[in-house]
């Protein structure tokens, strides 16, 4: 049961251009929302996070958008770089219970140069 | 500096041969998981622990143990490993476990043949 689904499973875009990888959850007890990039042979670290409060979220060229009525939230990369080449989760959590992260099914993206 | 450390970052093994796969976080956090990530699942949290001697099960917990003795250390255990749980395993520590930045280990590519 996947509480995070997660869109596209692989996007390819040109040097410059900005990809755009959505996210929806259906879990209201979720209140914290973060995105993690994880290049091979790494594991996942925390790129940019937002909470339910706020609609946007800047961080350099990242950008989380939000939605909170319709339970979506996504990832803008502006002038996305070759460097930017990872596979990028979103995740929802909650403060209560496991307090654990739920994960969406990653997305790999790829910039050409 | 601030980490989370595995062994072994790789280990391929027979089936039933139990295993012990190590992680340790120098940061005094609190909260520490241990994840699986299976391609177009995401990162499945396995176990997790809230504290010294406070473990409970996450979402795919069949097949594994854990103990957490020590603030700094929460191993994994296969005690009688199958094929199904080749996987590549994340272990991962945060402050409180509440909305807090989550630090992945490196990660430990198993199979189990």
């Amino acid at each position: 049961q996947q509480q995070v689904k997660q869109s596209p499973q692989s996007l390819i875009v040109q040097k410059g251009g900005i990809p755009i990888i959505n996210c929806a959850y259906e879990n209201t007890a979720f209140d914290y929302f973060p995105w993690y990039q994880q290049f091979p042979g790494k594991g996942p670290a925390l790129l940019i996070a937002i909470r339910p409060d706020v609609s946007e979220k800047k961080e350099g060229r990242f950008t989380i958008s939000f939605n909170k009525s319709a339970k979506q939230f996504s990832l803008h990369i502006m002038d996305s770089q070759p460097g930017d080449s990872a596979t990028y989760f979103c995740a929802s959590h909650s403060d209560t219970g496991r307090r654990a992260l739920t994960f969406g099914s990653g997305t790999r993206l790829q910039v050409q140069p | 500096e601030a980490q989370v450390t595995q062994n072994p970052r790789y280990l391929i093994t027979v089936t039933g041969k139990k295993l012990t796969v190590t992680c340790s976080q120098n940061m005094n956090h609190e909260y520490m998981s241990w994840y699986r990530q299976d391609p177009g699942l995401g990162l499945r949290q396995i176990y997790y622990s809230m504290n010294v001697e406070v473990t409970d099960k996450g979402d795919v917990p069949e097949g594994y143990k854990v103990s957490r003795k020590e603030k700094r250390n929460f191993p994994l255990i296969l005690e009688s490993p199958s094929p199904n749980q080749t996987s590549l395993y994340f272990c991962a520590s945060s402050l409180s476990g509440v909305n807090t930045e989550a630090f992945f280990g490196q990660g430990t590519r198993l199979t189990v043949v």
